[in-house]
């Protein structure tokens, strides 16, 4: 049984530089979702899509950051000219599009460290 | 920002005893979720709730959701260590599909 996966798990990047997550969701998923936290505070929602489709964007999700899901399977998340303000928890979901649609599954999520 | 008020925000309990926190929102939701984090780690859905009333049990682990739409409660009976973390409660609202957190209940518990 697989779950969602992310990669990498913890990134160190200095700031001003671009970063690149990678999600890839449970196999029979339609939807993907990205949320970011930060410490003390519970997750908060970036985008999600359907299938290739990015139906929703979150106002914080400055024109700095851009998401893809390009075949409808794996997606990406890219943070442009990153901040120190960037700095936290980009975690994934996925979850089916029927039946139990509202149940999230998430990843392990990836760490930012922006110095 | 946050819609979603979780209480208590920390619990120290012993080894052995119930537990019980909740989530209480302004606005009514369709769904309510509940979650467990242990550090490093993404959250794990515990249950999911998708009726006014409607009590769910999973293991040691019981929730309602609330008769007014707008709140949702979490049991935790005769805790053991590996019940410590932070438990977040997760609402969806209209037909909206992303889930809105609360800021989280951390547990800890001394053998």
């Amino acid at each position: 049984d697989t779950g969602v996966s992310q990669d990498p798990r913890h990134k160190i990047t200095k700031r001003g530089q671009n970063v690149t997550f990678r999600c890839d969701p449970i196999s029979e998923h339609n939807r993907l979702y990205w949320y970011r936290q930060t410490l003390g505070q519970g997750p908060e929602f970036l985008t999600y899509f359907q299938n290739e489709a990015q139906l929703e964007k979150s106002r914080l999700l400055s024109d700095r950051f851009s998401a893809e899901r390009p075949k409808g399977s794996f997606s990406t998340l890219e943070i442009q000219r990153t901040e120190q303000g960037d700095s936290a928890m980009y975690l994934c979901a996925s979850s089916p599009v029927a039946g139990r649609r509202y149940e999230q599954y998430f990843g392990p999520g990836t760490r930012l460290t922006v110095t | 920002g946050q819609q979603l008020n979780q209480s208590p925000q920390s619990m120290f309990i012993q080894e052995g005893e119930d537990v019980s926190m909740n989530c209480t929102s302004s606005s009514i939701f369709n769904t309510w979720l509940w979650y467990k984090q242990d550090p490093g780690e993404g959250p794990v859905l515990l249950i999911a709730l998708y009726k006014a009333g409607e009590l769910t049990s999973n293991g040691r682990l019981t929730a309602q959701f609330g008769i007014t739409r707008k709140d949702s409660f979490l049991n935790i009976s005769a805790s053991i260590p590996s019940d410590v973390g932070i438990y977040f409660c997760a609402g969806q609202r209209g037909g909206a599909q992303k889930l809105v957190f609360g800021q989280g209940t951390r547990l800890t518990i001394n053998p």
